[in-house]
């Protein structure tokens, strides 16, 4: 069973403050996506990584792949409060039909 | 943009009933996933279909059951409904077996079974 932890599981922040989440697995993956979920509502993708060492911006986030696409970091950039949710990640793997989700983690941006 | 829809975003069930959760995709994707959400517990696999009248067993199929007629849309029933199954459903969509298997999320449905 391939497994995806994340940490750390809950995070608390004063606006403009710099933070990293990570996504930590003894697995390979062929990919690996990060989403955004808002209370209420369902998953929204953000980014695939694909390629080991791979980085990706978007805007104020920061997403790498590890060199061995066992692992992946977030890094946010002066948090917002429109940050605040539950930051998921997900490996796919080629052999595997469904995707490994990581239990999340939970962040909070405080104005 | 993919929009996958569900049939409800709030459900009240009492002990025993039968139980329909209703997804529709509209970008003609294969894949379709249904999962529950739980506090502490993360997103977990019910079912899912690669194809029309397609299913496959996830995590936790136990206790549900799983319907795709149609390739946009992909129903998960609750035989007889119990209090264990109060939980937040997602629906999902991706669109094939290969590639990136990026996955594009209904809004939920939070069901409570009394």
């Amino acid at each position: 069973t391939q497994l995806l932890e994340q940490s750390p599981q809950f995070l608390s922040i004063q606006e403009g403050e710099n933070l990293t989440v990570y996504c930590n697995s003894s697995s390979v993956f062929s990919s690996l996506q990060w989403y955004r979920q808002e209370p209420g509502e369902g998953p929204v993708l953000l980014v695939t990584v694909v390629t080991g060492g791979e980085v990706k911006k978007l805007k104020r986030l920061t997403f790498q792949f590890g060199d061995a696409r066992k692992d992946s970091s977030l890094h946010i950039t002066a948090a917002q409060p429109g940050d605040t949710g539950l930051y998921l990640c997900a490996g796919v793997s080629t052999n595997a039909g469904k995707s490994t989700f990581g239990d999340g983690t939970t962040l909070t941006v405080k104005p | 943009d993919v929009k996958v829809t569900q049939s409800s975003r709030y459900l009240v069930k009492r002990t025993g009933e039968k139980v329909f959760l209703e997804c529709v995709q509209d970008m003609d994707h294969e894949n379709m996933f249904w999962y529950r959400q739980d506090p502490g517990l993360g997103l977990r696999l019910i079912y899912f279909s690669y194809d029309v009248k397609m299913k496959e067993k996830g995590d936790i199929p136990e206790g549900y059951s799983v319907s795709r007629e149609k390739k946009e849309r992909f129903s998960l029933i609750l035989e007889s409904a119990s209090t264990n199954q109060t939980s937040m459903y997602l629906c999902a969509s991706s669109l094939s077996r290969t590639g990136l298997r990026e996955q594009f999320f209904g809004p939920g449905t939070r069901l409570t079974v009394l």
